[in-house]
């Protein structure tokens, strides 16, 4: 079953506007999970790393305002588009564990359109 | 030079073929490495870890060459439902976060 959990798998949105993607470990504790955004036929991007109980640790060009990263519990990451842009979508994963060399678990991924 | 780097393909095989895929990567302390399946419009999945001395699970090999810097993949008896992109993640030394290759894209026909 899954080990990583993520929410929703697709969503449609009117540009202005702000989606929340969950992503949730299923059956363990994940003090940090990692955030990616994939256009089509290019690799994984690593857009944030979250941090249980602290701010998120974002790369370099991306907006940490317009991607708002929420990690308040051991088991739950939020990353928010604010403002969408149709330039935003792109299928968005989540991933937990993979902590120094250990498997990592993804999400099922969130493809978000902005019309 | 990109820190991992793969050949994007597309290999286009017919079944029964064998391939194999490359991925070299630039950071010499690197410690973990793995080949990851990724299907269209799909989050990527842990096909095999690479270990030092090699490891084969069914129709797949894995290999590492330190010297050399880079990991390959072979796939025996390629099946149709082969057909996927093949990712491979390396853990630059010193990191705990890891670093994906482009990936490879497979294509297997009857």
């Amino acid at each position: 079953g899954a080990v990583v959990s993520q929410h929703p798998s697709r969503v449609i949105c009117k540009s202005g506007t702000s989606v929340k993607i969950e992503c949730r470990s299923l059956d363990f504790q994940a003090t940090t999970m990692f955030w990616y955004r994939q256009f089509p036929k290019q690799s994984l991007m690593l857009m944030a790393t979250s941090n249980e109980g602290s701010k998120a640790t974002y790369e370099q060009g991306v907006e940490k305002d317009k991607f708002l990263i929420n990690h308040a519990s051991l088991t739950l990451s939020t990353l928010t588009v604010t403002s969408a842009h149709p330039e935003d979508s792109s299928f968005y994963i989540c991933s937990a564990g993979g902590y120094s060399g250990n498997t990592i678990y993804f999400g099922e991924g969130s493809w978000l359109t902005v019309v | 030079r990109k820190e991992v780097e793969q050949d994007p393909g597309p290999f286009n095989v017919p079944e029964g073929a064998t391939v194999a895929f490359n991925c070299t990567y630039s950071n010499s302390a690197s410690q973990s490495f793995f080949w990851y399946r990724q299907d269209c419009r799909k989050e990527p999945k842990l096909l095999m870890s690479v270990y030092s001395s090699g490891n084969e699970d069914g129709r797949f090999t894995a290999q590492l060459n330190r010297a050399s810097q880079y990991i390959s993949l072979l796939i025996r008896d390629s099946k149709l439902s082969d057909s996927a992109t093949y990712l491979c993640v390396v853990f630059p030394g010193g990191s705990y976060i890891p670093t994906f290759g482009r990936g490879t894209s497979l294509i297997v026909h009857p």
